[in-house]
């Protein structure tokens, strides 16, 4: 499957605790996305990695990047109530242009 | 406001009836994607816009139409509905088809009986 593969699927935290969120992948990429969607709703975009980048940071997700293993995580610090959704991870395929979504993490943070 | 607007956010139909899901954004993107959300099935591409006038087949088109004739604009058809396409949907916009964000309506929840 060309698709991102998410780990784990579903994950329950203390609000406070950290998060990570992992995703592997066989395609070759330009870059990966990570996208959060709240319970029903449309999907909105938190960041976005470059094929030669190795790690980004946006306020408190950090996301690595590992080209070689093919894998990549978000780690969500000092998690919040309003951090619980589904986090999806996004392919950017160099082999077909297209963008390519994985199943995603469902978190629950827990006030 | 930088959005991507659907229109209905329900609908429940019968089978058979032609229907259409409105899709419109105010960022000039050119790139535009249809997505059906399963679950244990992910999103998955229905069909996608690369300018006007310009649309292609994504993963799973059968039984879908789309037209552009405006940039702004994207909707999608369903000529003959059937059961199994009900599902939750998703338009979705970018300035590219790959290396730069994608921003997403809130959904179409679809319902065919």
């Amino acid at each position: 499957s060309q698709q991102g593969e998410e780990d784990p699927q579903a994950l329950s935290i203390q609000e406070g605790e950290n998060a990570t969120m992992n995703c592997s992948y066989k395609t070759s990429i330009n870059n990966l996305q990570w996208y959060r969607q709240n319970s029903g709703r449309g999907l909105v975009h938190l960041i976005l990695i470059r094929s030669n980048e190795r790690e980004k940071h946006s306020g408190r997700l950090r996301v690595t990047l590992d080209t070689s293993k093919k894998s990549s995580s978000l780690l969500i610090t000092a998690s919040r109530a309003a951090d619980t959704a589904s986090y999806f991870c996004a392919l950017g395929s160099s082999n077909t242009g297209k963008l390519i979504f994985g199943q995603g993490t469902t978190l629950q943070v827990k006030p | 406001e930088a959005q991507v607007t659907q229109n209905p956010r329900y609908l429940i139909t019968v089978t058979g009836k032609k229907l259409t899901v409105t899709c419109s954004q105010n960022m000039n993107h050119e790139y535009m994607s249809w997505y059906r959300q399963d679950p244990g099935l992910g999103l998955r591409q229905i069909y996608y816009s690369m300018n006007v006038e310009v649309t292609d087949k994504g993963d799973v088109p059968e039984g879908y139409k789309v037209s552009r004739k405006e940039k702004r604009n994207f909707p999608l058809i369903l000529e003959s509905p059937s059961p199994n396409q009900t599902s939750l949907y998703f338009c979705a916009s970018s300035f590219g088809r790959v290396n730069t964000e994608a921003f997403f309506g809130q959904g179409t929840r679809l319902t065919v009986v």
